[in-house]
């Protein structure tokens, strides 16, 4: 079954860590740029974070540029988002998605919930 | 980088009227966008992609027109499934922005 899986999120203080990761199946992982898209509460969609198929090339938002870090693990079919330095403004569910080669996201995992709050 | 604005931000319509949603975006994109729908408490779901292009086991009433910065999303005749919020996407140029959204309500 083509499908991606988050898990990971949580409640954590201001200025607190936290670990998402998102594990894929039933398609060529390792042919896919992925990517990480955030929703706060009752807003829109905005995108976070590109990496390539490799994981040799990544690419950020302004709002997390230098706090969060994407990664991934081809032989394990697996991407991650390490957040760093959260603020109340990261609240929001964590969306894992699939990049179609023409850069928009044709599969969409069911999201993981992050609180940062005091 | 590229402005998507969508209107309206919000619709109350009734099973069965037809609507249509528009995405207006800050300079041309040709025909590099994608719809997509997000039912109350699940993740968004590609629509359509390149303006016009219904992704697979979508029901044919929802259809896509529109190229260079004017587009637009309609469905023929609501079910009561449709009631959700719909999202455009620009896949033009980086950073591939959203639009803030409409969402349908029932009337």
């Amino acid at each position: 079954q083509v499908q991606l899986v988050e898990s990971g999120g949580g409640l954590v203080k201001p200025g607190g860590s936290l670990r998402l990761s998102c594990a894929a199946s039933g398609f060529s992982f390792s042919d896919y740029y992925m990517s990480w898209i955030r929703q706060a509460p009752g807003k829109g969609l905005e995108w976070v974070s590109y990496i390539s198929s490799s994981g040799g090339n990544t690419y950020y938002a302004d709002s997390v540029k230098g706090r969060f870090t994407i990664s991934r693990d081809n032989a394990k079919n697996s991407l991650n988002l390490q957040m760093n330095s959260l603020r109340a403004e990261d609240t929001a569910v964590y969306y894992c998605a699939r990049v179609s080669q023409y850069w928009y996201f044709d599969l969409w995992g069911r999201g993981t919930p992050v609180t940062v709050s005091s | 980088a590229i402005q998507l604005t969508q209107s309206p931000s919000s619709l109350s319509t009734s099973v069965g009227d037809r609507v249509s949603i528009t995405c207006q975006t800050s300079q041309g994109i040709n025909r590099a966008l994608a719809w997509y729908q997000q039912r109350p408490g699940k993740p968004p779901r590609l629509l359509i992609s390149f303006a016009s292009n219904l992704e697979g086991g979508v029901p044919s009433r929802f259809s896509g027109s529109g190229s260079g910065t004017d587009f637009t999303l309609t469905i023929s005749s609501l079910q009561p499934e449709d009631f959700a919020t719909y999202y455009c996407q620009q896949f033009n140029s980086y950073p591939y922005s959203f639009g803030q959204g409409t969402k349908l309500e029932i009337k």
